[in-house]
């Protein structure tokens, strides 16, 4: 199964803060990769896929890049409602379809 | 719009088979462009996918749990259900189901369940 690490782990941020998020594949997985946003006690909610297409409805200050095996997500002016746990997940080599460990944005 | 429901009892004993079913409303599972899947997530822990159906019964499964997992699909009631054997205190999760197209491009999930909290314990 191909391995995908997030880091960091967890954070601090200030609201209006630029905040880039980073995740690594163990192999190369051109850019099958989705991120999703995870609030308490709610579902994941996806963000962008394709490595850097957002998802519909998703404010444009989210942005992805990367292919191969590395990838980041940039939340470009940090607003309270993004304060979350994020996941990478790629969808190249399955099953299984596997996801990051998380990132929790926590504010400062 | 597309919405998925879980259910199913939120405890069951060590050793039991744990059932959950999600029902689809808004769209038919049966549409043939989609992929139904179960995915985990231990409390403070991160996501783990399951297993995953399409809607000719066709499965596939996450190899850590192939020999324990079996996912069937109703297309008569909109339903897939999951039923996981021999379960530990390790399997306690809120279980989500997830929808994602069957394109190879597009295997993200799109639509998520709301999650249903299953704890195992005698």
């Amino acid at each position: 199964a191909i391995r995908m690490t997030q880091s960091p782990s967890s954070f601090s941020a200030s609201t209006g803060d630029r905040v880039t998020i980073t995740c690594r594949a163990s192999q190369g997985i051109s850019s099958y990769l989705a991120w999703y946003q995870q609030k308490p006690g709610k579902a994941p909610k996806l963000l962008i896929y394709a490595a850097s297409t957002l998802q519909s409805g998703v404010p444009s200050r989210f942005s992805g890049s990367g292919s191969g095996t590395d990838f980041t997500l940039t939340i470009s002016c940090l607003q309270s409602e993004d304060f979350a746990t994020y996941y990478c997940q790629q969808y190249y080599s399955y099953p299984p379809y596997t996801f990051g460990q998380g990132t929790k944005l926590e504010i400062k | 719009q597309v919405q998925l429901q879980e259910s199913g009892p939120g405890l069951v004993k060590p050793s039991q088979t744990l059932s959950l079913t999600c029902t689809v409303s808004g769209g038919s599972i049966s549409s043939g462009s989609y992929y139904w899947s179960w995915i985990r997530q231990p409390a403070g822990k991160g996501l783990e996918w399951i297993g995953r159906i399409y809607t000719s019964g066709s499965t596939n499964y996450n190899p850590s749990l192939k020999s324990r997992v079996t996912i069937s699909v109703d297309t008569s009631k909109n339903q897939f259900s999951l039923k996981l054997s021999s379960v530990t205190a390790a399997d306690t999760a809120v279980y989500y189901c997830a929808r994602n197209r069957i394109a190879a491009a597009a295997l993200y999930f799109d639509y998520w369940g709301q999650g249903t909290l299953v704890t195992v314990s005698s």
